[in-house]
């Protein structure tokens, strides 16, 4: 199985700041990862897959880089809507594991 | 707009079989697998497994042979079963839809894109 590891698990910011949060597939997973959103109480919501490309509706401020191991997901601008906890998920194989998830609190 | 509604039983007991089942709401129900997720109170995310229309199935090895996931395509429905259930089972359970599929001999996986309300299941005696 492929093993996804997050980091950090947490992190406080402001509304305006630039954050970023990564994402380390325990091998390569090319470019088969996917970042979602969830809020308490909510299902989570995708916001990018194939590992840049940004869903449908989306806002711009969310942007994804990586390949192969090594990924990340950064929030620029962060919105008060933003504060949430955010998951990465590979795709490459099953099962396609999800990291321990990153939650992102007001500072 | 696609909507995804699940259903099923939310308190079981030990060594009961969990069931659950999920109705796809509009749009096609070919070219995408049919997902199964839960998280557990305060966890993260666990990806169940999940099936196609032709009802070919993958699922994860850490719940090892526990789990059914199946399809009735003539009801645009898809169901999960976790047999010998324990505390450990206690979980949110979302149904869900992945874009995912081939395009030739190319693999694409374009995550999962529409998510189900959600059920939760306890398992108490």
């Amino acid at each position: 199985d492929i093993q996804m590891t997050q980091s950090p698990s947490s992190l406080s910011a402001s509304v305006g700041d630039r954050i970023t949060i990564t994402c380390r597939a325990s091998q390569s997973i090319h470019t088969y990862l996917s970042w979602y959103q969830q809020k308490p109480g909510k299902a989570p919501k995708l916001l990018i897959y194939s590992a840049s490309t940004l869903q449908n509706g989306v806002p711009s401020r969310f942007s994804g880089s990586g390949s192969g191991t090594d990924f990340a997901l950064s929030i620029s601008n962060l919105q008060p809507e933003d504060f949430a906890t955010y998951y990465c998920q590979q795709g490459f194989s099953s099962p396609r594991d999800f990291g321990q998830g990153t939650l992102v609190e007001v500072k | 707009q696609v909507q995804l509604r699940q259903w099923g039983a939310g308190l079981l007991k030990p060594s009961e079989t969990l069931s659950l089942t999920c109705g796809v709401d509009g749009g096609s129900f070919s070219d995408y697998q049919w997902s199964w997720i839960r998280q557990s109170p305060g966890k993260g995310l666990e990806w169940i497994g999940e099936i196609t229309h032709t009802g070919s199935t993958t699922h994860n090895p850490s719940l090892k042979s526990r789990v059914f996931i199946s399809v009735d395509t003539s009801k645009n429905q898809f169901s999960l079963m976790v047999t010998s259930v324990t505390a450990a089972d206690t979980a949110v359970y979302y149904c869900a839809r992945a874009l995912s599929g081939y395009s030739g001999y190319n693999f694409y996986y374009n995550g999962i894109d529409v998510w189900g309300q959600g059920t939760t299941v306890i398992v108490s005696s």
